[in-house]
């Protein structure tokens, strides 16, 4: 199982831009790149996923490099709202090779007023 | 999107006693799910993975008498803790893996909003 290692905290204003990088220099070939948020109390709830280059969705984009041996999750305009534990989980996701993944420490990102 | 349920949200008990937690797949099936554990201010830790119709695979140091896990179909499994006691109080958290096909957001895990329980 690929290890990951992100920042263990992170402080931004609001209606900043946010980018949290994930290290995971062992990724191997059929992992994918996930990202989780985490308020207190609450469970993971999934933001953003992808395998390679640049994903983007409705809340958050995902770059990863050629080498895929980091990510970085960009949260454009962060809100108070955002305050939460950022998880980056690598594994195999495809259908009948899914195997289970290991939860780093997560970045807590506390947005500033 | 995906929506797991979790149910009780939170639950008291005196030790010695059991407790069930529900984990619910609500608009697809989940032949994979997981269990989680997570102590306050710490990382989600991996107890077993539950395959529907197939005894549970328990992560080292995880007792599988003390933590049954049942998943008798593919929208439901069940967490038993047996003979709580104090140091089993966590909250608990499930996942339910969904496989391409079935949602726009295939190939990923999705989780439950959690149990918290605590043993008097």
């Amino acid at each position: 199982l690929a290890k990951t290692t992100q920042p263990i905290s992170m402080d931004s204003y609001e209606g900043q831009e946010v980018n949290i990088t994930c290290s995971h220099n062992n990724i191997a070939t059929n992992d994918y790149i996930t990202w989780y948020q985490q308020f207190p109390s609450q469970g993971p709830r999934f933001i953003i996923q992808g395998y390679k280059t640049k994903v983007t969705n409705e809340v958050a984009s995902l770059f990863i490099p050629a080498d895929r041996k980091s990510s970085t999750l960009s949260l454009p305009r962060v809100s108070l709202s955002d305050t939460a534990v950022y998880y980056c989980l690598v594994g195999d996701i495809r259908a009948g090779g899914y195997q289970k993944v290991t939860f780093g420490t997560g970045t807590k990102l506390q947005v500033i007023p | 999107g995906a929506v797991v349920s979790q149910h009780p949200s939170r639950v008291i008990c005196k030790s010695g006693t059991s407790v069930k937690i529900e984990c619910r797949s609500l608009d697809f099936q989940a032949t994979t799910m997981f269990w989680y554990r997570q102590f306050p201010k710490k990382s989600l830790m991996l107890m077993a993975t539950s395959n529907e119709g197939s005894k549970a695979t328990y992560e080292q140091g995880v007792e599988k008498d003390k933590f049954l896990i049942n998943h008798a179909s593919l929208t439901l499994s069940t967490l038993t803790v047996t003979s709580a006691h104090p140091e089993d109080s966590s909250f608990y958290i499930c996942s339910a893996y969904i496989s391409s096909g079935q949602l726009r957001e295939g190939n990923t895990q999705y989780f439950g909003p959690g149990t918290r329980l605590t043993v008097l």
